[in-house]
């Protein structure tokens, strides 16, 4: 079975500080890793992913997350953080090593940039 | 483009009342998903369309009807829903196993 963590409910950053959200993931095979960030009352939007390749991870905004295979961990990071990037990030699994599994998401962590 | 659109964007029924609601894509996704998403919380996969078939029911109950009429749309059928049932429907759509691309969702209300 594969699962995710976020094990921070909420995180407070002051603007221009640099954020971390953390995740860590389990998984039987091999992973496909993915980032979203949602606004309230909006959909989920597709910040970033890992397949294969290189460790590190750039998407959209700013935004980079680091794949540690040894630690199971894909924490998403931005050096400067901006009052605009409040919002919930989710941390989102695939065992593709499995079939068609679904998306597993972690639950959620709250970001606070504080001006 | 990654848009998914849906609609409506907010729906107020009554328990007795039958509606749908809509997503559509044009992206050449062949894959469709409808999503619960309860406040504060993540989303909970619903069904799963694969080809305009269902390939995953993820145990939601009969009042809940999905439906895919082509390789670019996808509905919700609702029928006697109850007030738990009151939540943020999301639909997403993805190239087989990849990134999925979601919709802004649809507010319910049950009343």
């Amino acid at each position: 079975a594969q699962s995710v963590a976020q094990p921070e409910d909420q995180v407070n950053v002051a603007e221009g500080n640099p954020l971390t959200v953390k995740c860590t993931y389990s998984v039987s095979g091999n992973p496909y890793l993915f980032w979203y960030v949602q606004y309230p009352n909006r959909g989920l939007q597709f910040l970033l992913k890992y397949i294969t390749g290189d460790n590190l991870v750039k998407g959209s905004y700013g935004f980079e997350a680091e794949f540690n295979k040894s630690q199971t961990s894909f924490h998403l990071k931005k050096p400067s953080a901006l009052v605009s990037d409040s919002a919930l990030y989710f941390c989102a699994v695939r065992d593709m090593s499995s079939g068609n599994t679904p998306l597993v998401f972690g639950k959620g962590t709250r970001l606070s940039v504080i001006a | 483009d990654t848009e998914v659109t849906q609609t409506p964007k907010h729906l107020v029924m009554g328990m007795t009342n039958k509606k749908s609601l809509k997503c559509e894509q044009h992206m050449g996704h062949r894959a469709m998903y409808w999503y619960k998403q309860k406040a504060k919380k993540p989303p909970e996969l619903m069904f799963v369309y694969s080809y305009e078939k269902l390939s995953i029911n993820e145990s939601v109950p009969s009042r809940f009807s999905p439906e895919c009429p082509n390789s670019s749309l996808l509905n919700l059928h609702l029928h006697a829903l109850q007030p738990e049932d009151s939540a943020l429907y999301l639909c997403a759509s993805s190239r087989g196993g990849s990134t999925q691309y979601f919709g802004p969702g649809t507010r319910l209300t049950v009343l």
